[in-house]
């Protein structure tokens, strides 16, 4: 068990449709991650928050959006889904902002967009 | 962000070494090499990260090349539970971006 939670685990909706995916980072992390992972793809960095502030920017379409709450815990939000949006959405945290700590991964949420 | 290099797939026999090359010719001196892996259908887990010299745990080995050019991730016993994905990550003390790249696919064999 990392210590990183998300939920759902899995979700299923349809095309248009507005989904949300939570993320409960360890305790006292500060920075969150937030990466999507296609069928059979590599992970593709969205978006990075440090103790509630954007820090870094990755593909991540105008439709989503994220946010980091004063809790640490953070919310990726989906909307006007498409077909192609369907994929696991990993989220990771990490103690601080620097480059020399390990980050830990949640079990990701498994989104099917019908 | 500094480049890397792995190859695509590799092979190895349960209990025996495992030497997983990582090319990152472009690393800056501020630096930290991290491994992660990826099991089929779970989220990436830390492996080991270094900066200039050898590192062990429990995991793994990491031996980083003297001019700080490439590095590998060495499995002493490879099981079949180490059958997965592995990233080779340069990460900046000063930032903590976390890129992952194309990744090793590593198969191991009983």
């Amino acid at each position: 068990d990392s210590g990183v939670t998300q939920t759902p685990k899995h979700l299923i909706t349809a095309t248009g449709q507005r989904v949300t995916l939570r993320c409960s980072p360890r305790s006292g992390d500060l920075s969150v991650y937030w990466y999507q992972q296609s069928l059979d793809q590599g992970l593709q960095f969205l978006i990075q928050y440090y103790n509630g502030e954007e820090r870094a920017k990755g593909n991540i379409l105008e439709r989503f959006s994220a946010q980091q709450f004063p809790d640490l815990h953070s919310e990726l939000n989906l909307s006007s889904l498409e077909l192609g949006d369907s994929a696991l959405y990993f989220c990771a945290s990490r103690a601080l902002g620097q480059g020399n700590t390990e980050a830990f991964f949640g079990q990701g949420t498994r989104l099917t967009v019908v | 962000d500094a480049k890397t290099t792995q190859p695509n797939s590799m092979e190895s026999n349960e209990e025996e070494p495992v030497h997983l090359p990582c090319n990152h010719s472009t690393i800056s001196g501020t630096d930290y090499i991290h491994w992660y892996r990826q099991l089929p259908s779970q989220g990436p887990e830390y492996v080991i990260h270094g900066l200039t010299s050898n590192v062990n745990n429990r995991m793994a080995s990491l031996a980083i090349a003297e001019d700080r050019k490439s590095s590998t991730l060495i499995l002493h016993r490879a099981t079949l539970r180490d059958a997965a994905v592995y990233y080779c990550i340069p990460t900046t003390y000063n930032t903590d971006k976390l890129i992952f790249g194309t990744g090793t696919r590593l198969q191991v064999f009983p």
